[in-house]
């Protein structure tokens, strides 16, 4: 059974700061990695989506690794702003599967 | 990029009262959808996967019979729960997904049941 594990569970920043979320599974047999972003009371909004044969992928002042044989992935978050408070999801789909199991979120607060 | 659009975004309902939601891909077909639960604080717990033309899958420990699941289209899908409970307040999302296992979430709805 894939388990899924993000740490911190929370993390509290002034505003600059460089950030990196830490996100872990255990069956490494997964098609992609996801991170998602979700605003309090709100849907998730994807962030990026590295696929399986990937080590990386960016957008903006996001970029996020994939190291499969060590079942780790890493949201790292380039100069924090406070519009980046979210909590943060990764989320892996099993091959062979389209669902997701996802990961217990990063709550970041990022105070100005 | 893809839209889902779920609605309603929040209801609120008396207990013993059903409840529908629905949940539309806008601008692709989905042949599957799936339906999860969010509890405060807590993350998402698959719920059901629905696809198109037949019955849900539900995961274990989700009653089937409460949490009723159509998909009578490639562009939408409705949970209905059934005889509501304050137990089932809670935030429920519902995704869609394409080629390569690529999701895409609706917006949520947040079910309190009074």
């Amino acid at each position: 059974k894939q388990e899924v594990t993000q740490i911190p569970a929370a993390l509290s920043v002034p505003e600059g700061e460089n950030l990196v979320l830490n996100c872990s599974f255990t069956d490494s047999a997964i098609y992609n990695l996801q991170w998602f972003r979700q605003d309090p009371g709100k849907g998730l909004t994807s962030l990026l989506l590295i696929q399986s044969s990937q080590r990386e992928q960016t957008s903006g002042r996001l970029n996020a690794s994939l190291d499969k044989s060590s079942g780790r992935s890493t949201l790292y978050i380039a100069a924090s702003q406070p519009g980046d408070s979210a909590t943060y999801l990764c989320a892996v789909p099993k091959i062979g599967f389209q669902k997701l199991v996802f990961g217990t979120g990063t709550r970041l607060l990022v105070s100005p | 990029g893809a839209v889902v659009s779920q609605h309603p975004s929040r209801v609120i309902c008396k207990s013993g009262t059903s409840v529908k939601i629905e949940c539309r891909s806008l601008d692709f077909q989905a042949t599957t959808m799936f339906w999860y639960r969010q509890f405060p604080k807590q993350s998402l717990m698959l719920m059901a996967t629905s696809n198109e033309g037949s019955k849900a899958t539900y995961e274990q420990g989700v009653e089937k019979d409460k949490f009723l699941i159509n998909h009578a289209s490639l562009t939408l899908s409705t949970l209905t729960v059934t005889s509501a409970h304050p137990e089932d307040s809670s935030f429920y999302i519902c995704s869609a997904s394409v080629a390569q296992a690529i999701a895409f979430f609706g917006q949520g709805t947040r079910l309190t049941v009074v």
